[in-house]
């Protein structure tokens, strides 16, 4: 069985800052997939960014970036020049191939963008 | 474009009563569907998911169950509550098929307090 961990249960970043979120995970699968979701005080769930596993380059979405290291089961998210909108609770999620797009979720770690 | 609700936003019930959690999806057909439970504080856990009409997998032993009447539709039940089912219900949808490693979409969630 997959699992995903995030260590981090709370970030603090001020606006215009940059912050780094960790993930690590656990498989013997050597293809999947692996996302980020945010999930505002408004509790709606909305991809952040997603990243194919058999790709060697880091997906990025903006101001959203990966840094995916497979040797090293790592997905880290990196938030650029942090905006108070992107205060969130921020979940990693894997998805391993052929599996009828189950997902497998970490704790999340919560960021708060101060002003 | 595709649009996933679910109803009711919010309930309170007693122990013991029955439950009825409902969830439709919009211009798509044939989608994958689940139902995620998100404990206080806690990542999601997938309960029940759904690759075509009257065909249900479940995840986890529980007292809930789900049912697919209808292509687009996907409902969340049980017969008698437990104090432990209380919790943030999330349906969401993604393509029906077995491996995409598509965007799995989220509904707005159900917020569920069993008294």
């Amino acid at each position: 069985a997959q699992t995903v961990t995030q260590s981090q249960p709370e970030m603090s970043v001020q606006e215009a800052e940059t912050v780094t979120l960790s993930c690590t995970y656990d498989t013997s699968e050597s293809n999947y997939y692996l996302f980020w979701y945010k999930q505002p005080p408004s509790r709606q769930m909305i991809l952040v960014i997603r990243q194919e596993a058999y790709k060697q380059q880091n997906a990025t979405e903006n101001r959203f970036s990966v840094n995916f290291q497979k040797a090293a089961k790592s997905f880290s998210l990196k938030i650029s020049d942090s905006q108070l909108g992107d205060t969130a609770m921020y979940f990693c999620a894997f998805m391993k191939q052929a599996s009828w797009g189950k997902l497998q979720f970490g704790a999340g770690t919560q960021v708060v963008v101060t002003p | 474009s595709q649009t996933i609700h679910q109803w009711p936003a919010t309930l309170v019930q007693p122990v013991g009563s029955p439950l009825s959690l409902e969830c439709t999806v919009e211009g798509t057909s044939n989608p994958n569907l689940y139902w995620y439970r998100q404990a206080a504080g806690r990542g999601l856990q997938l309960l029940f998911y759904s690759v075509g009409i009257g065909q249900i997998s479940s995840e986890v032993p529980q007292n809930l169950s789900a049912s697919r009447p209808q292509d687009r539709q996907f409902i969340l039940s049980s017969k008698k509550l437990l104090l432990s089912d209380s919790g943030f219900y999330l349906c969401a949808w993604g393509q029906g098929v077995l491996d995409s490693g598509n965007t799995i979409y989220f509904g707005e969630g159900s917020w569920l307090t069993v008294v």
